[in-house]
């Protein structure tokens, strides 16, 4: 059974304190790992797709990050906007390609 | 860019009536939509996986002729909440997969009175 575990569950930081955020996962065959940002009251808003371990993906403050059991969203120099939860998934590259879902992290980012 | 809409944004209805909640892909062709309801501060949970043209499948506990699904085209799929009570009150979201591509639609929130 596929599992994601995304850690820590909240995360408080001041603005411009750099941290990472994790998500380990098992998978049979691994077709793809989804980091997703979600507001308040949104549906959640796709970040990135990384494919085979070692790829890298960066978006302004944001860089993703996958090895062979975890990924990792590292946020540098985040400010108050970057506050959301962030949501990962994987996606087995076999069955009904069903996305299997962390719980997220929550970050504050107070000024 | 491809995105997935999503209509209406907010329903409030009365308990006992149906509420119909449509999903479409721009842009990109969604050959699975999966529908996911998701209650405050929890994760998402998937409700059914639905494939264009053949019948949803649905996860365990959710009842299919109460939550009706149509995926009638690459790039429509509708859920209906029928006969709908209090506890139906939730954010219901839908994500589409193409195979390569994957996105949320931005979320319904249905409130039952």
């Amino acid at each position: 059974e596929d599992q994601v575990t995304q850690s820590p569950e909240a995360l408080r930081l001041q603005e411009g304190e750099s941290s990472s955020l994790n998500c380990s996962y098992t998978v049979s065959g691994l077709r793809g790992l989804f980091w997703y940002r979600q507001d308040p009251g949104k549906g959640p808003e796709f970040l990135f797709t990384l494919y085979s371990a070692g790829e890298e993906k960066e978006k302004e403050r944001l860089k993703a990050t996958l090895t062979k059991k975890e990924s990792f969203l590292h946020i540098t120099a985040p400010k108050p906007e970057d506050s959301a939860t962030y949501l990962c998934a994987v996606q087995a590259d076999e069955g009904s390609y069903i996305p299997t879902f962390g719980r997220g992290t929550s970050l504050i980012v107070h000024p | 860019g491809a995105v997935v809409s999503q209509h209406p944004s907010w329903v409030i209805c009365k308990s006992g009536t149906s509420v119909k909640i449509e999903c479409r892909s721009l842009d990109f062709q969604a050959t699975t939509m999966f529908w996911y309801r998701q209650f405050p501060k929890q994760s998402l949970m998937l409700m059914a996986t639905s494939n264009e043209g053949s019948k949803a499948t649905y996860e365990q506990g959710v009842e299919k002729d109460k939550f009706l699904i149509n995926h009638a085209s690459l790039t429509l799929s509708t859920l209906t909440v029928t006969s709908a009570h209090p506890e139906d009150s939730s954010f219901y979201i839908c994500l589409g997969d193409s195979g390569h591509e994957q996105y949320f639609g931005p979320g319904t929130r249905l409130t039952v009175t």
